[in-house]
């Protein structure tokens, strides 16, 4: 079945600079890759996705990126702020159009003012 | 705009306990997922029903979880009997088109 790895546990970086967070996938039929953030103490809530059909999607500060052929999909948060701080978790579907999500295992990230 | 609902936030129980946890889903939602989270395994599926369907009873946790949804609107999990491994957040979540909104889970210690 569809296994997601999540590269960094943890990142720390500079308020104003950019972070970036990695995943890679296994199951080459996925096609639907959420992004989840997690704050302290809260439960998750989503903050960007990207289907298979595009390459890159942007939000405001949040950028998504998807290759593929290397099955590495990844999060970049740009301006980084204080409040950014948070886990985040990537996630694919088990398969094209599958209910469920398979989850990475969470980057912690801390922004340093 | 009331979100995912679960009761209680927080659970303390004796091994060998029954716990119930309750979830109220996105009114309108027709996918309602149990994840269990805990620092080392990160989120594991325990349960998915669709549309008050059980659709996935989450493989190894089937011998002590039961799941139920006796309407599209209340979700129960059970756990029986309780071991302290089980020590964990319990995440329920639904889904009405695409997106999965959480609840803010229920913190299990069992001692």
């Amino acid at each position: 079945g569809e296994k997601v790895e999540q590269h960094e546990s943890t990142l720390s970086v500079r308020e104003g600079d950019s972070a970036v967070i990695n995943c890679t996938y296994t199951d080459t039929a996925s096609s639907y890759f959420p992004w989840y953030k997690q704050e302290a103490g809260k439960s998750l809530h989503f903050v960007i996705d990207i289907r298979s059909n595009v390459d890159r999607k942007q939000s405001q500060r949040l950028i998504v990126l998807l290759d593929k052929k290397a099955k590495r999909f990844s999060l970049h948060i740009t301006a980084t702020q204080p409040e950014d701080s948070a886990i985040y978790f990537c996630a694919a579907d088990a398969s094209s159009g599958s209910w469920q999500l398979i989850f990475g295992s969470g980057t912690q990230l801390t922004v340093m003012p | 705009d009331a979100g995912v609902t679960q009761t209680p936030r927080h659970e303390v129980a004796e091994k060998g306990q029954t716990i119930i946890l309750k979830c109220e889903p996105v009114s309108g939602h027709n996918d309602l997922f149990w994840y269990r989270q805990t620092k080392i395994q990160g989120l594991e599926l325990l349960s998915y029903f669709r549309s008050k369907s059980l659709m996935e009873d989450g493989g190894a946790f089937k011998d002590r979880f039961k799941a139920e949804m006796l309407n599209s609107s209340f979700s129960t999990l059970k756990i029986q009997p309780t071991e302290p491994k089980d020590s964990a957040v319990y995440l329920c979540a639904s889904r009405g088109d695409r997106e999965v909104f959480f609840g803010k889970g229920t913190r299990l210690t069992v001692v």
